[in-house]
């Protein structure tokens, strides 16, 4: 079993509305919760970084919080376009600099629709 | 300051063939690291290294593959007579090694095993 879960696994919503993705984590103690953002074809961008003492960090209209009583994240998009039909990844790593450390989870597919 | 740069973008080969995957970093960092990402699946980590040292290798099969970050030039992934369950995005990433560990992806290279 992924210790980091997300979901849904895909989602599709229209453009202007908003949106709430999920990642549940069995990853504990951690360093640092990340969240990225993969178009299709590229290289995933990251979108927020919380380290384990904070609960929510905010990126234009991306909004991450962290709730490490439950071990649930969540990535919250305001006011969804058309660009951020992307797969979402979100990370957890057990030290800062060791990727060897870190579980992915497997992401959300968004849509965003006319 | 130029991003983490991957050459070839693209690359077909035959089976029983080596492919070489080939990383620059951003300026300023020592740090590598290299995921793949099969279709449809999320990324996994293979591989940490920074200049002249495997720092975690865990992700890695056991035969075939190879990388290794020397004191000058890129980093290097090689993949030894190819098979086609190969076929697959590679992606590396790099960080400064300080800090919280922000990784910065490149676009990826997408091999095809014929």
């Amino acid at each position: 079993k992924n210790q980091v879960e997300q979901s849904p696994q895909s989602l599709i919503i229209l453009e202007g509305k908003n949106c709430t993705l999920q990642c549940n984590y069995t990853v504990s103690p951690f360093s640092n919760l990340r969240w990225y953002k993969q178009d299709t074809g590229r290289g995933p961008v990251s979108l927020t970084i919380m380290t384990f003492s904070e609960n929510t960090k905010s990126n234009g209209r991306y909004t991450a919080t962290l709730d490490a009583d439950t071990k649930q994240s969540s990535l919250h998009i305001t006011a969804s376009q058309l660009s951020d039909s992307a797969s979402y990844i979100c990370v957890v790593s057990l030290e800062a600099t060791n990727a060897g450390k870190s579980t992915f989870g497997d992401g959300t597919t968004l849509t965003v629709k006319p | 300051n130029a991003g983490v740069m991957q050459n070839p973008r693209h690359l077909v080969r035959r089976r029983g063939q080596e492919a070489r995957l080939r990383c620059s970093p951003m300026k300023g960092h020592s740090h590598v690291y290299w995921y793949r990402q099969l279709p449809e699946e999320g990324l996994k980590f293979m591989v940490y290294l920074q200049k002249e040292n495997i720092i975690d290798e865990s992700g890695m099969p056991k035969e075939r593959f190879s990388a290794e970050f020397p004191k000058e030039g890129p980093s290097i992934l090689r993949i030894q007579q190819v098979v086609r369950g190969d076929s697959a995005a590679y992606f590396c990433a790099s960080s400064p090694g300080t800090g919280i560990g922000e990784q910065y992806f490149g676009p990826g290279t997408r091999l095809t095993v014929t």
